[in-house]
C-alpha cells in the first residue's frame, strides 16, 4: 500500500544544533515533494518544494534533499532557534490533479 | 490583508444539527481545497474545486456538500453532524494554471460536535 512516514517521535534538540527530519514514502513516484510548518492552532505554512529531478534545495537556514532511489527526503534546519519549534509536515504530489498526500508530521522542540 | 480566511473559527454544536463553514481567498487563485485534520493531526483532503468545478472528491460521507459560488469562495455544508465529525477543517488555495504548487492555508475551523 502507499505510505508516507515521518519521524513519529518528537525531536528535541539544543539551540544552535542542526535539526534533521525524515520523510520516507513507499509505492509512490512523486513529481515533487513539499515541506510545510504548522504551529499550534494554525494552518500549515509552505517552506520548500523539491522536484523529482532535483537533489537539493536551500532557503536561508533550511535545506531539503530528495533521493528518489531511497524514496526519502531529508529536511535540515541549521543553527536552530527556539522559534523553529513547530510541527513539520511533508507532502508529495504524484500527478496532474494536484492532490497532495500528507505525512503525519514531526514535532520539533528547540531548547534554549 | 488575510490571504485565506475562514469563518467561523470555532463551532460547537449538537449531534444531528446542520452547519456551514465559509472560506474566501483574495490571492486570485483558481483552485481551492477543504481538508480535515483529526485529533491525530492527520491532514486529509476532502474536496477540491478548480474555477468552480469539482476536481477532487475523496471518499467523504454525502452529508458533506461543498459549494463554490465563484473561484474566490468555497463553502462546506455538513448535514446531520456526528461525533466523528469533530476535527479542524482547513481551507486552502493554489493556482493551477500558473503551475505554482504551493498551497496557502486558512487558519482553520475547530468543529466540536457534542
Amino acid at each position: 500500500s502507499q505510505k508516507i512516514e515521518q519521524n513519529s517521535e518528537a525531536l528535541n534538540i539544543q539551540e544552535g544544533k542542526t535539526a534533521t527530519l525524515t520523510c520516507n514514502y513507499t509505492n509512490y513516484s512523486p513529481a515533487y515533494l513539499q515541506w510545510y510548518r504548522q504551529d499550534p492552532g494554525r494552518g500549515p505554512v509552505f517552506l520548500l518544494l523539491i522536484r523529482e529531478n532535483e537533489k537539493e534545495k536551500r532557503k536561508e537556514r533550511l535545506k531539503v534533499t530528495f533521493d528518489t532511489t531511497l524514496k526519502q527526503s531529508l529536511f535540515h534546519i541549521t543553527a536552530s532557534q527556539p522559534a523553529d519549534s513547530a510541527t513539520y509536515l511533508c507532502a508529495l504530489s504524484t500527478g496532474n490533479n494536484r492532490k497532495l498526500i500528507w505525512g503525519l508530521g514531526t514535532s520539533l522542540a528547540v531548547n534554549p | 490583508d488575510t490571504a485565506v480566511s475562514q469563518t467561523p473559527k470555532y463551532l460547537v454544536t449538537q449531534m444531528g444539527n446542520d452547519k456551514s463553514i465559509k472560506c474566501e481567498q483574495n490571492l486570485g487563485h483558481d483552485t481551492m481545497y477543504w481538508y480535515k485534520q483529526d485529533s491525530k493531526k492527520f491532514l486529509k483532503i476532502m474536496f477540491s474545486y478548480n474555477n468552480k468545478e469539482l476536481i477532487i472528491n475523496e471518499t467523504v460521507p454525502n452529508r458533506f456538500s461543498p459549494k463554490s459560488p465563484d473561484k474566490a469562495h468555497l463553502n462546506l455544508h455538513i448535514n446531520s453532524l456526528e461525533l466523528g465529525d469533530s476535527a479542524v477543517y482547513f481551507c486552502a488555495s493554489d493556482e493551477k494554471t500558473r503551475g505554482t504548487e504551493t498551497q496557502y492555508f486558512g487558519p482553520g475551523t475547530r468543529l466540536l460536535v457534542l
